[in-house]
């Protein structure tokens, strides 16, 4: 079963609007989580990468007031986009790293349409 | 940067084996291979990953070169379902990011 769990799948929202989107390790805690974001036909591109407990670390061109991520527990990061707009619709993705195990486990993705 | 460089596409029939290449010719010596699939508006999906020796399980095997420095995945009978795009990953562990490459697409045609 999935051990990363995110939520909700697919959102729409208006223009300037924020949206907060959850990535969840179901059975492990996990201190790494990572927030990816993909546009049609290319590659997932790392936004940011969570720390439990920690401010967040942006990839280069990475807007960290308008991506805010919280990573308030060993379980559980949000991303929230805030004042969204068309340009910002886009398939969002997490993972999470086990520290006892190597690789990450992806989320199922968030579809975000702005309109 | 993604360390990997794999071929934009790929296509095979059903019920044959697919090979998909995969070069890291940078990978560092404790840094494992990791391959994972992608179907449509889906999140990643783990397949297999190897260190130095070959890898196999209910899905895929995994053959690495001995100097390491590219490997194959083998999808030994491809179904229809197996078109997806796949990314080979170098994974320096701990906490660290995983970066993705292109990726390559496989299509299996009936």
């Amino acid at each position: 079963g999935a051990v990363v769990s995110q939520h909700p799948s697919r959102v729409i929202c208006k223009s300037g609007t924020s949206v907060k989107i959850e990535c969840r390790s179901l059975d492990f805690q996990a201190t790494t989580m990572f927030w990816y974001r993909q546009f049609p036909k290319q590659s997932l591109m790392l936004m940011a990468t969570s720390n439990e407990g920690s401010k967040a670390t942006y990839e280069q061109g990475v807007e960290k007031d308008k991506f805010l991520i919280n990573h308030a527990s060993l379980t559980l990061s949000t991303l929230t986009v805030t004042s969204a707009h068309p340009e910002d619709s886009s398939f969002y993705i997490c993972s999470a790293r086990n520290p006892a195990r190597r690789g990450a486990f992806f989320g199922q993705g968030t579809r975000l349409t702005v309109v | 940067d993604a360390k990997t460089t794999q071929p934009t596409s790929m296509d095979c029939a059903e019920g044959r084996a697919a090979n998909l290449p995969c070069n890291h010719s940078t990978i560092s010596g404790n840094e494992y291979v990791y391959w994972y699939r992608q179907i449509h508006s889906q999140g990643p999906q783990y397949i297999i990953h190897g260190l130095k020796n070959n890898e196999t399980n209910e899905m895929a095997s995994l053959i690495i070169t001995e100097d390491r420095k590219s490997s194959t995945l083998i999808l030994p009978h491809a179904t229809l379902r197996d078109t997806a795009v796949y990314y080979c990953i170098v994974d320096s562990g701990a906490n660290s990011k995983l970066t993705f490459g292109k990726g390559i697409t496989l299509s299996v045609r009936p």
